[in-house]
């Protein structure tokens, strides 16, 4: 069945540097979306993506899908105390009901 | 926050023993879904519904049943609680009762524990 894997699995930064989230999947995906969890919260949705080679922005989250619409990646940049948590990613395939949810990658930033 | 809650938000039973978590939302939405959630594993979908009466098997469904007799509340069963079934539970809803919508919102969790 369909796979979706995120990389890296943690991630610890100093305030002020980026961090990038890849996430791929085993299927050609339909779309695909983004997820942030912050410690002992539920996941709340960040974005949507469809279209092969989309870039969207949101203040300093970039989020972008593959043109072969396989992987996508989140970037966050100068990266704030704000942004700990865990991002998920979710996929869906041209054949599924329902979206797969990558492991996720959990971010600390140290002030 | 969309208008969805849990219920308990925690529990802690003995292995054997029956448990039922409740999801209850007031939008409306079409689409509800059970996961669960472990270290290591993300999101894994259990059970899911797309109407009342309406439901279906996620990819670990095995040991859980899940019933909706209305669009606001669908419930999910541990028939006999497994420790392996310790985890913590996200119920989420999506779409309208008219049409799909993509987006997921979820509720705030119940943590089981089962001893």
């Amino acid at each position: 069945g369909q796979q979706v894997m995120q990389i890296p699995q943690y991630q610890h930064v100093q305030e002020g540097e980026d961090f990038t989230t890849y996430c791929n999947s085993s299927t050609t995906l339909s779309n695909i979306q983004w997820y942030k969890q912050r410690p002992g919260g539920h996941p709340v949705f960040l974005i949507q993506l469809v279209k092969s080679g989309e870039v969207k922005k949101q203040k300093r989250l970039t989020f972008q899908f593959g043109e072969a619409k396989k992987n996508s990646s989140l970037h966050i940049t100068a990266t704030q105390t704000t942004d700990v948590g865990t991002y998920f990613c979710a996929g869906r395939d041209n054949y599924g009901q329902n979206f797969v949810f990558g492991p996720g990658t959990r971010l600390s930033v140290l002030p | 926050d969309a208008g969805i809650t849990q219920s308990p938000r925690h529990k802690v039973t003995e292995t054997g023993t029956p448990v039922t978590l409740r999801c209850h939302q007031t939008e409306n939405h079409r689409y509800m879904y059970w996961y669960r959630q472990d270290p290591g594993h993300g999101l894994r979908l259990i059970h899911y519904s797309y109407g009342v009466k309406d439901t279906d098997k996620g990819e670990v469904s095995d040991g859980y049943s899940v019933s909706r007799s209305k669009t606001e509340d669908f419930l999910l069963t541990l028939e006999s609680a497994t420790s392996s079934q310790t985890s913590v539970y996200f119920c989420a809803i999506s779409g309208t009762l008219s049409g799909g919508a993509d987006t997921q919102y979820f509720g705030p969790g119940t943590r089981l524990t089962v001893l």
